[in-house]
């Protein structure tokens, strides 16, 4: 059962473009996560989906970011019009569904992104 | 969201047993402790998770104190591999959150 797979590894956008970040859940898995790790820093949450729906983006910046987690394909994280504050790791995770005592959270290896 | 209190970092020998400690006193009745490890340039791995009774893996095991107030995860041989931020966390299974919120956890060094 193949883990939480997550690309491109690294990204390198210049300043004003778009990057695009994909991440396959784990087989089974109808839940998706996704964290930003600023350098140096923790992770911090920023958007819970389920298929087709958005369940809490509590931390999600109000601009430029969005989240989809459609019926069919990957999960994406898309960042519009890059800043080098963007520059960070970011990783998915995924769950089988939540409200279970067996469930956990898987996390993918991420999603290197650097901004020049 | 209840939070959890590790210390900063620790260190321990190689192939000697390693006790983190995670202080959570306003841990509620549906909430489970979770560990999770992230080794550097790394995801998040998870480690293990328990409610009340203590637990065993392959990885470690999970002391969990009789009030719950406080838990320790325990590698019982320590490698060089192991050297990692471990995060304590808890979550909520009685509600509708799904996601982890994770601290500054422990930094392990380990010392050949």
């Amino acid at each position: 059962n193949a883990g939480v797979m997550q690309n491109p590894r690294h990204l390198v956008r210049r300043r004003g473009q778009e990057a695009r970040l994909r991440c396959s859940p784990m087989k089974g898995h109808s839940h998706v996560y996704w964290y930003r790790q600023l350098p140096e820093e923790g992770l911090k949450f920023m958007v819970y989906l389920q298929k087709e729906n958005i369940i809490d983006e509590s931390g999600m910046p109000k601009e430029r970011f969005s989240a989809e987690f459609p019926k069919e394909g990957p999960s994406i994280l898309r960042i519009q019009q890059v800043v080098r504050g963007d520059s960070a790791a970011y990783f998915c995770a995924s769950s089988p569904r939540t409200r279970s005592s067996g469930n956990t959270i898987y996390f993918g290896e991420g999603s290197w992104l650097t901004v020049v | 969201d209840a939070k959890t209190t590790q210390p900063n970092s620790m260190e321990s020998n190689e192939e000697e047993p390693v006790h983190l400690p995670c202080n959570h006193s306003t841990i509620s009745g549906t909430d489970y402790i979770h560990w999770y490890r992230q080794l550097p340039s790394q995801g998040p791995e998870y480690v293990i998770h328990g409610l009340t009774s203590n637990v065993n893996n392959r990885m470690a095991s999970l002391a969990i104190a009789e009030d719950r107030k406080s838990s320790t995860l325990i590698l019982h041989r320590a490698t060089l591999r192991d050297a990692a931020v471990y995060y304590c966390i808890l979550r909520d299974y009685g509600g509708s959150q799904g996601n982890l919120i994770f601290g500054k956890g422990t930094k392990l060094s380990v010392k050949p």
